[in-house]
């Protein structure tokens, strides 16, 4: 059974300030780690989808780093507002997986005007 | 194309009734995936097919479900003799074969076993 662990569960900011959540993964059979993020009543959002050790992405105020060797990803988010609420979901794809994910249990971020 | 669709987006059933979910993938997408979250937790593997082939099913799909990708296009998840525990929402994605770092997810179908 592949462990997926997302921390913290659930987290609130302020307005403006940086937060950051964390995705450990196993080492092994590593094909790629993927963050969605997922809004009240819509379809999860594919964010990043990470597949080199050392891999650093960014889109707009949020990035991602991955390190394959220990199992873990980070994501951060820069000035949060409150437009970033939502559930922020790792997944990790192993290399016989056929496309299957296996998702952490998710962080939700609420961000207080 | 609009993206993945399913229907209906909320279910209420009363425990022991037969329920039904639809997904509508993206049309050129061969591979499609059911997954299942409970409260608290991320979403959980069902079943995926390849086009009309149903590959692989996870122990969590009891003999009480079942699913259908007749021709190759939308899908349909069944549950049979629904109880409380099947309370959650259910999510179908897609992907093209070889292109499994872009997966679409629809919204989901929440359920709800009174």
């Amino acid at each position: 059974i592949l462990n997926v662990e997302q921390s913290p569960q659930s987290l609130h900011v302020q307005e403006g300030d940086s937060t950051n959540f964390t995705c450990s993964f196993p080492s092994s059979n590593f094909y790629a780690l993927h963050w969605y993020r997922w809004e009240t009543a819509k379809s999860p959002e594919a964010l990043f989808v990470m597949t080199l050790n050392g891999d650093e992405k960014k889109k707009g105020r949020i990035s991602a780093t991955l390190n394959t060797k220990e199992g873990y990803s980070y994501l951060y988010i820069k000035g949060s507002q409150p437009e970033d609420s939502a559930t922020y979901l790792c997944a990790f794809l192993g290399g016989t997986s056929y496309g299957k994910l296996t998702f952490g249990q998710g962080t939700i971020l609420t961000v207080h005007p | 194309d609009t993206g993945v669709s399913q229907d209906p987006r909320h279910k209420i059933t009363k425990r022991g009734q037969n329920v039904t979910f639809r997904c509508d993938p993206i049309s050129e997408h061969n591979r499609l995936y059911w997954y299942r979250q409970t409260l608290g937790q991320g979403p959980e593997f069902l079943t995926y097919f390849q086009n009309e082939a149903q590959l692989e099913k996870s122990r969590l799909l009891s003999d009480r479900f079942s699913a259908e990708r007749p021709k190759g296009s939308f899908s349909t998840l069944e549950i049979q003799r629904t109880e409380q525990g099947d309370s959650a929402m259910y999510l179908c994605a897609s992907s093209a074969v070889g292109r499994v770092n872009e997966q679409y997810f629809g919204p989901g179908t929440r359920l709800t076993v009174t």
